[in-house]
């Protein structure tokens, strides 16, 4: 079955600093993939997406880019924030009628001032 | 628009008490997930519902059961609460996919409510 393996956390970084967070998944056919992000108490948003190969997501900052070949959609930013500081999934689409995301375990997200 | 919306934010529950998590969306999305937040697990998909009137099982569904009232309703019932059940439950909702002559696609975007945090004791 579908699946994705995400970078195991959590992640300390200071303002400024450059951040990747690693996703590989597998999947049959072609999903979707996405990372969503979870402020402190509140749900899930989605931060970015694509949905084919050699496509860029971006939003904030933040880009992730579908690689086929190593069937991977790592997300970076080139200067993280103290507001940047959140848990990050990545998860994928399936082809299925009802589009059902399977999502990667998160990773915690810290920026210190 | 209000987007996505659930209730209660929080419940405590002793085990073999029963209780019904209501979720409501006003985006005319035709389908409707209910997923459990655990630590160090993400999201498990529990039921969702591709259209009204159709419900169908996820990855964890032992425990529960879902009905979709209308199209902007998809409740889930916790019949019998274990322990097990201790969890953050978020509701989500999706807009229709678009079938042409090339195939399917349109949005694969879900939006999600801000979770009830049950505990069972």
């Amino acid at each position: 079955g579908d699946s994705v393996t995400q970078m195991e956390g959590p992640v300390t970084l200071s303002e400024e600093a450059f951040l990747t967070i690693n996703c590989t998944y597998t999947a049959t056919g072609y999903p979707s993939l996405f990372w969503y992000v979870q402020y402190p108490g509140e749900g899930l948003q989605l931060l970015l997406k694509a949905t084919k190969a050699d496509d860029k997501g971006s939003n904030k900052g933040f880009e992730a880019t579908y690689r086929k070949e190593t069937t991977s959609f790592h997300l970076e930013k080139g200067s993280v924030q103290v507001s940047d500081s959140a848990v990050y999934f990545c998860a994928l689409s399936n082809s299925g009628s009802a589009r059902q995301l399977t999502f990667g375990s998160g990773t915690q997200l810290t920026v210190l001032p | 628009n209000a987007g996505v919306t659930q209730t209660p934010k929080f419940q405590v529950l002793k085990t073999g008490q029963s209780m019904t998590l209501q979720c409501a969306q006003d985006m005319n999305h035709n389908s409707m997930y209910w997923y459990r937040q655990d630590p160090g697990m993400g999201l498990r998909l529990i039921y969702y519902s591709a259209s009204e009137g159709t419900t169908d099982k996820g990855e964890v569904p032992n425990g529960y059961n879902v009905s979709r009232l209308n199209k902007r309703e998809f409740s889930l019932r916790l019949e019998s609460a274990a322990p097990s059940q201790t969890s953050v439950y978020f509701c989500a909702s999706r807009a229709k996919s678009i079938t042409g002559t090339s195939g399917s696609w349109g949005t694969d975007t879900q939006y999600f409510g801000p979770g009830t945090r049950l505990t069972v004791l």
